[in-house]
């Protein structure tokens, strides 16, 4: 069965920090890997989705790794402002698992500034 | 702008009701998903369908039903409410080579 972690729990940082939150899966035989955040009392948000083969994507100050054979995905955030504040979380789509997502539990993240 | 919308943000229910939660997509996307969310459990899915009249269990559906009659709306029904099904539950839906769109959730307390 796929689990997915995320490293740390929480996180706190100043403003302007460059900042990498990690998450790790035990099964590599995966779709796709999709990083979310997550306002407090709200939705999900989708941020980043990388496909299998693919190696990382980005979009503004974001920029997500995928490591396939190693079970890792990384999510860098570049000059970490005060609305970053939020938790976010991975998830992967299992092969063969018709559409299923596997979360992990997040990281909450704080930007003071 | 796409949107996944859900019938309430609040809801206050007594044990043994029938709840209906709702959920409405309009980007013609064929899957749709039941999730509960809850402090150190994280996201748990419950039920999702991939066509109008097809569904198929996640990983917690006992004490839960679905019904997709129209592909843009599927619903989570809870035929008895009992306490321990007191969450968030968010609805999302996806056709896998996009962005995941979720609802903005519906905190279901059952007293």
């Amino acid at each position: 069965k796929q689990e997915v972690t995320q490293i740390p729990a929480a996180l706190s940082v100043p403003e302007g920090e460059n900042l990498v939150l990690n998450c790790s899966f035990t099964d590599s035989a995966i779709y796709n890997l999709q990083w979310f955040r997550q306002d407090p009392g709200k939705g999900l948000t989708s941020l980043l989705l990388i496909q299998s083969s693919q190696r990382e994507q980005t979009s503004g100050r974001l920029n997500a790794s995928l490591d396939k054979s190693s079970g890792r995905s990384t999510l860098y955030i570049a000059a970490s402002q005060p609305g970053d504040s939020a938790t976010y979380l991975c998830a992967v789509e299992q092969g063969g698992s018709n559409y299923k997502l596997t979360f992990g539990k997040g990281t909450l993240l704080t930007v003071n500034p | 702008d796409v949107k996944v919308t859900q019938s309430s943000r609040y809801l206050v229910k007594r044990t043994g009701e029938k709840v209906f939660l709702e959920c409405v997509q309009d980007m013609d996307h064929e899957n749709m998903f039941w999730y509960r969310q809850d402090p150190g459990l994280g996201l748990r899915l419950i039920y999702f369908s991939y066509d109008v009249k097809m569904k198929e269990k996640g990983d917690i559906p006992e004490g839960y039903s679905v019904s997709r009659e129209k592909k843009e709306r599927f619903s989570l029904i809870l035929e008895s409410a009992s306490t321990n099904q007191t969450s968030m539950y968010l609805c999302a839906s996806w056709d896998r080579y996009n962005e995941q769109f979720f609802g903005p959730g519906t905190r279901l307390t059952v007293l």
